[in-house]
């Protein structure tokens, strides 16, 4: 299947910082991503969901403004955490799905983010 | 909130064939049947999908019923690497928000020697 790549796999913040998440499609164009969240022992959350070159649509208790979203390219989106809090420590998994294969959705390996 | 059912936890032999049930009895006829696993600590990983036939791949096999209301994900010679959550989820196949992969608890394989 097709690759997805997130970076970094890990990051270990202080209280109040901003933390920025890339990923990447790495042999195919991107032309929706979507990102999860996963707190331990629970599901995938699906929290936004961006086509390339438009807004994000944020799920029903996501703050967009804490959660910036930027997929400014067909191949790259990001997700910028802003003034992160502990309750924000989760893995963060992002997925792609190309419009010529609608059916096939991809995922990347994770970022486990810790704030302290 | 997920479409599907599905015990929360199986144990297998290791070699032996593992059969994972979904119920899904609300499918509607535009939605799809697909089947993701997560190992400890990874991004999920397509295994397969189908609508109404069944399907094989190199990976496993997806049983869907007549009535499309249930389905079996079957890996046959089970490994202690296929230990992880396998998710069994429905999903439209005309896009919009309905096209999103939303995930329910999965049941979560353990594959013993």
């Amino acid at each position: 299947g097709a690759v997805v790549s997130q970076h970094p796999s890990r990051v270990i913040c202080k209280s109040g910082t901003s933390v920025k998440i890339e990923c990447r499609s790495l042999d195919f164009q991107a032309t929706t991503m979507f990102w999860y969240r996963q707190f331990p022992k629970q599901s995938l959350m699906l929290m936004a969901t961006s086509n390339e070159g438009s807004k994000a649509t944020y799920e029903q208790g996501v703050e967009k403004d804490k959660f910036l979203i930027n997929h400014a390219s067909l191949t790259l989106s990001t997700l910028t955490v802003t003034s992160a809090h502990p309750e924000d420590s989760s893995f963060y998994i992002c997925s792609a799905r190309s419009s010529g294969g609608y059916n096939e959705q991809f995922f990347g390996p994770g970022t486990r983010l810790t704030v302290l | 909130d997920a479409k599907t059912t599905q015990p929360p936890s199986m144990d297998c032999a290791e070699g032996r064939a593992a059969n994972l049930p979904c119920n899904h009895s609300t499918i509607s006829g535009n939605e799809y049947v697909y089947w993701y696993r997560q190992i400890h600590s990874q991004g999920p990983q397509y295994i397969i999908h189908g609508l109404k036939n069944n399907e094989t791949n190199e990976m496993a096999s997806l049983i869907i019923t007549e009535d499309r209301k249930s389905s079996t994900l079957i890996l046959p010679h089970a490994t202690l690497r296929d230990t992880a959550v396998y998710y069994c989820i429905v999903r439209e196949i005309y896009g919009g928000s309905q096209g999103n992969l939303i995930f329910g608890k999965g049941t979560k394989l353990s594959v013993k020697p």
